[in-house]
């Protein structure tokens, strides 16, 4: 089955730590993307990507790290720098980056203890 | 610059009766359109989207929505409300400068009531 994979679903971390959220598709998408999503708001994007080695920040990239060195594969690394961690991060893709509908993986929980 | 306005954060029916979710664009260029819905804890699935063919574009689980320019509305219904459709659902406009980024609505929470 086609889709995105992210891993792992929940995340606990301590303040100070950096982790790293993996994002996975095999829809041979070009653009990939990340967000970030609080409680009462929409997704706010950090990064994103249009083709390998290449991605541009997003609203919010501050505190946030990314490498894509493989077409299939987009992870995000949280820095210590990002004040407020604690989130539901979303992955999508999409065919050509060019407008069109993004396709979302099932998210990660990130808790910062 | 482009964006979207949900005009209700909460609506509440009952089971069987119709759903209106509201939605209010702004973009200089006619624009794509979304809506996605999110169940708890759960990613995005989209629901239907608009790209200036047909106005009235319909998607899955019984929901359409109609695209009317002179009002930058793109309104979100659904006839009969199931249980199943309580969920948090995002407006969504394309970015027109073709970068691939979609620009979320705050998004409108539907409760479904026995």
């Amino acid at each position: 089955d086609g889709g995105i994979t992210q891993s792992p679903k929940y995340l606990f971390r301590k303040e100070g730590q950096n982790v790293t959220l993996s994002c996975e598709q095999n829809l041979n998408h070009d653009a990939m993307y990340w967000y970030r999503q609080d409680p009462g708001q929409g997704l706010r994007l950090i990064y994103y990507s249009q083709i390998v080695n290449d991605f541009q920040k997003g609203d919010i990239a501050e505190g946030y790290s990314v490498s894509r060195e493989k077409k299939e594969s987009f992870p995000l690394t949280v820095t210590s720098a990002q004040k407020n961690p604690t989130a539901f991060y979303l992955c999508a893709s999409s065919i050509l980056g060019t407008g069109d509908e993004q396709f979302f993986g099932p998210g990660t929980r990130l808790t910062v203890l | 610059a482009q964006s979207v306005t949900q005009l209700d954060s909460h609506v509440s029916v009952s089971e069987g009766t119709p759903v209106l979710l509201r939605c209010n664009y702004s973009s200089s260029y006619s624009p794509s359109l979304f809506w996605y819905v999110q169940h708890p804890n759960k990613g995005l699935q989209l629901l239907l989207k608009y790209t200036s063919a047909a106005t009235l574009v319909k998607g899955i689980n019984g929901f359409e929505a109609e695209f009317k320019k002179s009002e930058t509305s793109f309104h979100l219904t659904k006839p009969s409300a199931h249980m199943s459709d309580a969920a948090e659902y995002f407006c969504v406009v394309s970015d027109q400068r073709n970068t691939g980024k979609l620009i979320f609505g705050q998004g409108t929470t539907l409760q479904v009531k026995p």
